[in-house]
């Protein structure tokens, strides 16, 4: 079962235009990883959220986690081609019996120079 | 990524025969977690561990799939009689503490795997 929606799935932008890509989910999360991973690497760890509504900034990306921790944002101001990768997002699900780390399915950003 | 250490980077194997892939966490970290990706898709955790003991196999197929991390050595992710629908890139990451979501995960750049 996927819990973890992420959108827009692929996303092809000019450099210098701002963008934003959802995490979203029907269940609560007790905290909320994103990476980045690039071809041919694992992922690469950007933030952690663990406080519904916290807003995490990190130089030009932006990071929230919802009121009611289920969904988040990653906000990127003044895309450059470095940043183009796969974005994942990932959740704790604070569940008796459950000790997983659920994956979005990702969002694929190309930025154009 | 370069902390934790995965080998081999890529291996080829025919339907029917056994894959080994190895994990060796960042220095002092216990906790190593194995992930599968498929091409366009995110990870599916399959087995969180701690040296010596498995916490956590509920994402692994109960069958023809095994994992170890003893008290010495890599971690071992284990898959005898290899079929077609196992190729996929195995990613493996580890934590300095056990637990979720508050503790980083530090991930290798995989084992590419491809059954002919």
């Amino acid at each position: 079962t996927q819990l973890l929606e992420q959108s827009p799935q692929f996303l092809s932008i000019q450099e210098g235009e701002n963008l934003t890509v959802y995490c979203n989910s029907s269940s609560v999360f007790s905290s909320l990883q994103w990476y980045r991973q690039e071809p041919g690497e694992g992922p690469v760890l950007l933030v952690t959220v663990v406080t519904g509504g916290e807003v995490k900034k990190l130089k030009r990306l932006t990071f929230q986690f919802g009121d009611a921790r289920k969904d988040s944002s990653l906000h990127i101001t003044a895309a450059q081609p470095g940043d183009t990768g796969l974005y994942l997002c990932a959740g704790a699900v604070d569940q008796t019996g459950a000790n997983n780390l659920f994956f979005g399915t990702g969002t694929r950003l190309t930025v154009i120079p | 990524n370069a902390g934790v250490m995965q080998n081999p980077r890529h291996l080829v194997r025919r339907r029917g025969q056994e894959a080994r892939l190895r994990c060796s966490p960042m220095k002092g970290h216990s906790h190593v977690y194995w992930y599968r990706q498929l091409p366009e898709e995110g990870l599916k955790f399959m087995v969180y561990l701690q040296k010596e003991n498995i916490i956590d196999e509920s994402g692994m197929p109960k069958e023809r799939f095994s994992a170890e991390f003893p008290k010495e050595g890599p971690s071992i992710l284990r898959i005898q009689q290899v079929v077609r629908g196992d190729s996929a890139a195995y990613f493996c990451a580890s934590s300095p503490l056990g637990g979720w979501g508050n503790q980083p995960q530090h991930f290798g750049d995989g084992t590419r795997l491809s059954i002919l």
